[in-house]
């Protein structure tokens, strides 16, 4: 079946501007997840959804930064007032449970900010 | 707080050798151990979930081992193919949320 997918797969926006990223896990996965890849972070975990559990948000970096799921499928991640170090790849993952179980990783999304 | 270290940062070998990569981490408490692989400008692809109670796994041509007392993980790979030239990354679970703490990675190049 379809992978985990992505969109857009690039945006570029200017410093201030709010931006929305889209995920659409696979069918059926219960346990979704946003990670951010920057040249100096590596690859960092920002927020864990799981069916119809409170978020796990422990790891977004400041307040600017939201996550919300849809039904338990699509996931947009938003980012209010974009600021330099925003810049980076915004990857989406999705399990069929949490914990033991292999996440799948979208292609991912490349913010630049201006 | 758990760090996840990746030696060596880079990795370049001739085509047909065995290699292994490390990962290292400070804290054995973790839920399960995955490795990654990642080409230039795609997401990841998972090779190889190892459960905390698990000592490793293989698939093909890789081998993955997990030492949770020495807090070490190793990925073996057998008669590498320029194929096989990517980023490989290591990564931590630490509780039944399943998220993940990733190491740096290592950037493999397998010349032909």
């Amino acid at each position: 079946g379809a992978g985990v997918s992505q969109s857009p797969s690039n945006k570029v926006t200017e410093k201030g501007k709010d931006v929305e990223l889209r995920c659409d896990p696979i069918s059926g996965h219960t346990a979704l997840y946003w990670y951010r890849q920057s040249l100096g972070q590596g690859l960092e975990f920002l927020i864990y959804f799981q069916g119809n559990s409170a978020p796990d948000k422990s790891g977004l970096p400041s307040d600017r930064f939201s996550a919300e799921r849809t039904g338990g499928s699509v996931s947009t991640l938003t980012i209010q007032r974009t600021q330099q170090e925003d810049s980076a790849v915004y990857l989406c993952a999705s399990s069929l449970g949490a914990g033991g179980s292999t996440q799948y990783f979208g292609p991912g999304t490349r913010l630049t900010v201006l | 707080k758990q760090e996840v270290t990746q030696i060596p940062a880079a990795l370049s070998v001739p085509e047909g050798e065995n290699l292994v990569l490390n990962c290292s981490f400070t804290d054995s408490a973790i839920y399960n151990l995955q490795w990654f692989r990642q080409d230039p400008g795609k997401g990841l692809t998972s090779l190889l979930l190892i459960q905390s109670s698990q000592r490793e796994q293989t698939s093909g041509r890789l081998n993955a081992s997990l030492d949770k007392s020495s807090g070490r993980s190793t990925l073996y790979i057998a008669a590498s193919q320029p194929g096989d030239s990517a980023t490989y990354l290591c990564a931590l679970g630490e509780s039944n949320t399943g998220k993940l703490i990733f190491g740096q990675g290592t950037t493999l190049q397998v010349k032909p």
